[in-house]
């Protein structure tokens, strides 16, 4: 079974300019989550998504920051424009359901650095 | 709020080591608590999990206790080897607006060397 897969894996983009960063969940899982670990601090939810709909947007920085979740498969997370402190490890997790027993499967993460 | 504490890294120990990493959280209700490690190059992965008090979560050799009266769940290995070395996350599953979002601490460091 193939895991959370997450493209780039790493992207390098200035100040100002434009950035999408792709999740594709485990198949048939519902729940998919964004986290972002800025450098050397904990890792922190941005948002879940339930199939399509966003459940839980609450961790999103600001509206620079735009997720979308297409037909409930596969994700994106638009930085635009993105500033120096959006840098970060972004990770993306999906789990079968939404309840706190049930592991979330992460991916490798993208390492997004703006200069 | 919810929150989880973590030692602070780095941890170098020697192969065949007893090891501690500390982890104690805040929370209201009842969170499931859970270990995350990360490889060098690879993505986190769920090491051991407890979903109520008292419950031991335990994978390769490791093992974490869900202590409510102690709000704790330090991971602990008898001997770690070389290939145990990465970055471990602590977590809670907390539930806001139905969703149960994960709060991490911020990771420690282990490197074990031969």
């Amino acid at each position: 079974e193939a895991g959370v897969t997450q493209f780039p894996s790493h992207s390098v983009i200035e100040k100002g300019q434009t950035v999408t960063l792709r999740c594709d969940p485990i198949s048939g899982h519902d729940n998919l989550y964004w986290y972002r670990r800025v450098m050397g601090k904990e890792i922190k939810f941005l948002l879940h998504f339930v199939k399509e709909s966003k459940q839980d947007e609450s961790g999103m920085p600001n509206n620079r920051f735009l997720a979308e979740r297409t037909g409930g498969t596969y994700s994106t997370l638009k930085v635009q424009p993105a500033e120096l402190e959006d840098s970060g490890v972004y990770f993306c997790a999906s789990s079968l359901s939404g309840g706190a027993t049930y592991e979330q499967y992460f991916g490798p993460g993208t390492r997004l650095t703006v200069t | 709020g919810n929150s989880v504490t973590q030692m602070e890294g780095p941890v170098t120990l020697s192969e065949e080591a007893f090891l501690t990493i500390n982890c104690t959280y805040t929370a209201t209700g009842y969170p499931s608590l859970f270990w995350y490690v990360q490889y060098p190059g690879e993505g986190l992965q769920l090491l051991l999990k407890a979903t109520k008090a008292d419950d031991k979560g335990s994978n390769k050799g490791f093992e974490a206790t869900y202590r409510k009266e102690t709000t704790s769940f330090h991971l602990e290995k008898g001997s770690v080897q070389v290939s145990d070395s990465a970055v471990y996350f602590c977590a809670l599953s907390s539930s806001t607006s139905g969703t149960y979002k994960y709060i991490f601490g911020t990771g420690t460091r282990l490197k074990v060397l031969a």
